[in-house]
């Protein structure tokens, strides 16, 4: 059984960091089936895919344009998880923020963390 | 970027009854969708993958259907259970986009 443990704040200022960490048990980040992202939910833009890694002889990396130059994925191998960096956060960044693996499909998701941008 | 839309945006339906939720692509993708539940405060649950295969453990009420632009899930026999927001995804082409969501209750 995948489980996905999610960790970070929940309260980021504008123009500050924001950054969540996903910690996989049951899988490996290095796996070559398996692709690992973090897509976000709110109200005004519904469910948004915000990018990936995967390691298939090497490290693959892909970004939604929305947040491309913001963004950085990094994989952990020996702590077998993943990060997720968005820079320069504004208010329009709150939502719920989920790590996600893919394997034929989204089939396994963090519990979802909940990120406010405010001051 | 492909543009998925849902329809209809909302229904209510009996318990017994059979659901019917369409989704289109702005481009063909072939077979490249998959369908999601989301309960409420909940993360969503893949239901389907490449259009009709049933993912593990998910009822045999669900099943999909369709290629090119235009799928299909259909709930055969609605159960309370399966109340909550349900979205088509398309992994055809990056950015991997999703429909904005049918919400399912029960009349």
């Amino acid at each position: 059984q995948v489980l996905l443990q999610q960790s970070g704040p929940g309260l980021v200022e504008p123009s500050q960091i924001l950054s969540l960490t996903c910690a996989i048990s049951g899988d490996s980040v290095s796996a070559n089936i398996a692709a690992w992202n973090w897509i976000r939910q709110s109200p005004s833009r519904g469910l948004e895919w915000l990018g990936r890694t995967y390691y298939r002889s090497k490290w693959y990396y892909s970004y939604a344009d929305s947040v491309k130059g913001r963004i950085a994925i990094n994989p952990d191998t020996s702590r077998n998880q993943f990060s997720l960096q968005l820079n320069s956060v504004t208010p329009e960044d709150t939502a719920i923020y989920y790590c996600v693996r893919d394997s034929n499909g989204f089939d396994n998701w963090g519990q979802g963390t909940p990120v406010t941008v405010s001051s | 970027d492909i543009q998925m839309s849902q329809s209809p945006s909302s229904l209510s339906a009996s318990v017994g009854g059979r659901v019917t939720i369409t989704c289109q692509a702005s481009q063909d993708i072939t077979k490249s969708l998959n369908w999601y539940q989301q309960k409420p405060g909940k993360a969503p649950q893949l239901l389907i993958y490449a259009s009709s295969t049933l993912e593990g453990g998910v009822p045999s009420r669900f099943s999909g259907s369709g290629s090119g632009t235009d799928f299909t899930l259909i709930i055969s026999g609605l159960q309370p259970e399966d109340i909550g927001t349900y979205y088509c995804q398309q992994y055809d082409s990056l950015p991997l986009t999703f429909g904005p969501g049918t919400k399912v209750d029960i009349k």
